[in-house]
């Protein structure tokens, strides 16, 4: 089945660094990808839509110029916390779709000190 | 508006016991249906889905659920849970081809030994 690849699967900032999570489609193309953040004993909530070529599409509430996302290639999106913050730790899946199916990633853990 | 229930937030049962998650969702036509699985600090990974035809799907780990058309429902069930299937479990409906993917709130299941 497709596989979708996340880099790193955590990492560790300090406050006020900028941090940048990939998120790989490994054995197809992916004109769009999603950006969840999942915060403990939560569901997921999507952050934003990747879409190739074109600028993201972000859900209310989600600040663009802290997550930016570039969608530069069929099999490549990137998140970048720019500023992070500590109340930015969290749990960043992405996912990459196919039709009518998802396919997500193992998910990046972001702590900020 | 359109969602999707998971009505049980936590679900305790006996490692043997036969198991039921149950899931609603709200919407005027049959969406794409999936169950996943998620152990703690990993991400997400796909029990079974239900696009169309028979209503009673298998799954992966000895999992099926079954699409109820009348009662907008689409409950998980394993005759006999094993200590490994403790996990959180997230219901989630496409709505339409190419639409984000819509997830409940998810039921954390607890096995007793």
């Amino acid at each position: 089945g497709a596989v979708v690849s996340q880099h790193p699967s955590w990492v560790i900032c300090k406050s006020g660094t900028s941090v940048k999570i990939e998120c790989r489609s490994l054995d197809f193309q992916a004109t769009t990808m999603f950006w969840y953040r999942q915060f403990p004993k939560q569901s997921l909530m999507l952050m934003a839509t990747s879409n190739e070529g074109s600028k993201a599409t972000y859900e209310q509430g989600v600040e663009k110029d802290k997550f930016l996302i570039n969608h530069a290639s069929l099999t490549l999106s990137t998140l970048t916390v720019t500023s992070a913050h500590p109340e930015d730790s969290s749990f960043y899946i992405c996912s990459a779709i196919a039709g009518y199916e998802q396919y997500f990633g193992p998910g990046t853990r972001l702590t900020v000190t | 508006a359109q969602s999707v229930t998971q009505p049980d937030i936590h679900i305790t049962v006996s490692e043997g016991a036969s198991l039921e998650l149950r899931c609603n969702y709200s919407y005027g036509a049959t969406p794409y249906l999936f169950w996943y699985v998620q152990s703690p600090g990993q991400g997400l990974q796909l029990l079974l889905k239900y696009f169309s035809g028979d209503t009673l799907v298998q799954g992966i780990k000895g999992f099926e659920a079954e699409f109820k058309r009348s009662q907008s429902s689409f409950n998980l069930r394993k005759p006999s849970v094993h200590w490994s299937d403790a996990a959180e479990y997230f219901c989630a409906v496409v709505p339409n081809r190419d639409d984000k993917i819509i997830f409940g709130k998810g039921t954390r299941l607890h096995i007793l030994p």
